[in-house]
């Protein structure tokens, strides 16, 4: 089973700042990687498929890069609504996994 | 408007059963794969099980194989959990979520959860 390390478990960020969150995988993963974000008392939403792809309806400020073993979602300028948990899954290999997700929360 | 909406969760024994129910709206159910993701306090997110839009092929993660069954009724724009042998771990909201049109590279729509809680 792949797995996939999140980093850092937690970042605290102000409005307006640029944040950089990591997901690192066991073993290759080619660009079968997705970002979600959850926030309390919600479903995950999607907001990258494919590693760099923005799922429909998502703000231009969230891009996703990184292909292999070494992805990275950036925020480019963070918006009140943005400070929320953040997971990364796989779908290359089965079992699908994901990430235990990174806590973005206001400085 | 895509909807999805878990329901059948609930209290349930150790070694005891439930039936998951997801009913789809909005999008043709016949035309997606399906999923059930778990998230639990002690493995975070976990995906469950895998059903193809026809309902082949089907796959679980190894800890569910032979104890749940996934399986879905398009007529009805229903997908269903069977989950038998309960344990305490498998505690946990569990979410059905739709597969992006373009094949499994995420999962676009989620509902919003129904809680299992196993303990005695």
């Amino acid at each position: 089973e792949i797995v996939l390390t999140q980093s850092p478990a937690t970042l605290s960020l102000s409005p307006g700042e640029r944040a950089t969150l990591s997901c690192r995988a066991s073993q290759s993963v080619s660009s079968s990687l997705a970002w979600y974000q959850q926030k309390p008392g919600q479903a995950p939403r999607l907001l990258i498929y494919d590693a760099s792809n923005r799922a429909t309806g998502i703000p231009a400020r969230f891009s996703g890069s990184g292909s292999g073993t070494d992805f990275t979602l950036t925020i480019s300028s963070l918006e009140p609504e943005d400070f929320a948990v953040y997971y990364c899954q796989q779908r290359s290999n089965w079992p699908s996994t994901f990430g235990r997700g990174t806590r973005l929360e206001i400085k | 408007e895509v909807q999805l909406v878990e329901s059948g969760g609930g209290l349930v024994q150790p070694g005891g059963s439930l039936r998951l129910s997801c009913a789809a709206s909005g999008f043709p159910l016949s035309s997606y794969q399906m999923n059930w993701v778990r998230q639990t306090p002690g493995k975070g997110l976990e995906w469950v099980s895998y059903i193809g839009a026809s309902g082949t092929p089907i796959s679980y993660a190894d800890s569910m194989k032979g104890r749940f069954t996934i399986s879905r009724d398009n007529a009805e724009n229903s997908l269903y959990l069977q989950m038998n042998s309960l344990r305490a771990e498998d505690t946990g909201v569990y979410y059905c979520a739709r597969d992006l049109v373009a094949g499994a590279k995420g999962f676009d729509y989620w509902g919003q959860g129904t809680l299992v809680t196993v303990s005695s």
